[in-house]
């Protein structure tokens, strides 16, 4: 069974604050997404990296995928109370099954 | 633009009752897949399938079954429902799931008394 650990598990900070969450696996994945989840609804995609060593940014958000493709991270930039959240990491198999991490839940008060 | 549509959004059984959850997807997606989401476990994959008439197991299959007869719907359903079972689901499709985005529906609240 593939695992991936996140952490922290729990995370609350204050506005402007940076930030930095880790998801790891002794398992190699095609590729590595990362949602979002707001409480009561589903979670949304917020990037796909698919390259070894690759990184994305998305305004204050950025994503980097591991060399060896079993780990990435995600670092947040001045943190403010909208990107409050859960955020999960998501390993592509290749098999049409994508294996979730365990979740870090962010709280960024004003 | 309607998504993914997940019925009921809350549920309560008791043990032993049989129920079905509902989804379907207006995106004409060929990936359709089921998740349970719990307190510091993340998602879980309890079944998906590629497309119409094709289903395969996930990682915690055992107490559920599905059904694909057709593109749009991808029920779930509870033969004989356990307090084990009390979790949050959750309805996904996808184009391609290796690297495509899933999109995921509202979820449904489930609690086994």
């Amino acid at each position: 069974t593939q695992l991936l650990e996140q952490s922290p598990q729990f995370l609350s900070i204050q506005e402007g604050e940076n930030l930095t969450v880790y998801c790891n696996s002794s398992s190699v994945f095609s590729s590595l997404q990362w949602y979002r989840q707001e409480p009561g609804e589903g979670p949304v995609l917020l990037v796909t990296v698919v390259t070894g060593g690759e990184v994305k940014k998305l305004k204050r958000l950025t994503f980097q995928f591991g060399d060896a493709r079993k780990d990435s991270s995600l670092h947040i930039t001045a943190a403010q109370p909208g990107d409050t959240g859960l955020y999960l990491c998501a390993g592509g198999t290749g098999f049409q099954k994508l294996v979730f991490g365990t979740g870090t839940r962010l709280l960024v008060s004003p | 633009n309607a998504g993914v549509t997940q019925t009921p959004k809350f549920q309560v059984l008791k043990t032993g009752q049989s129920m079905t959850l509902q989804c379907a997807q207006d995106m004409n997606h060929e990936y359709m897949s089921w998740y349970r989401q719990d307190p510091g476990m993340g998602l879980r994959l309890i079944h998906y399938s590629v497309g119409a008439g094709i289903t395969d197991q996930g990682e915690v299959p055992n107490g559920y079954n599905v059904s694909r007869s057709t593109t749009e719907d991808f029920p779930l359903r509870l033969l004989s429902a356990a307090p084990s079972q009390t979790s949050v689901y959750f309805c996904a499709s996808s184009y391609l799931v290796s690297t495509g985005e899933l999109f995921f529906g509202e979820g449904s609240r489930l609690t086994v008394l």
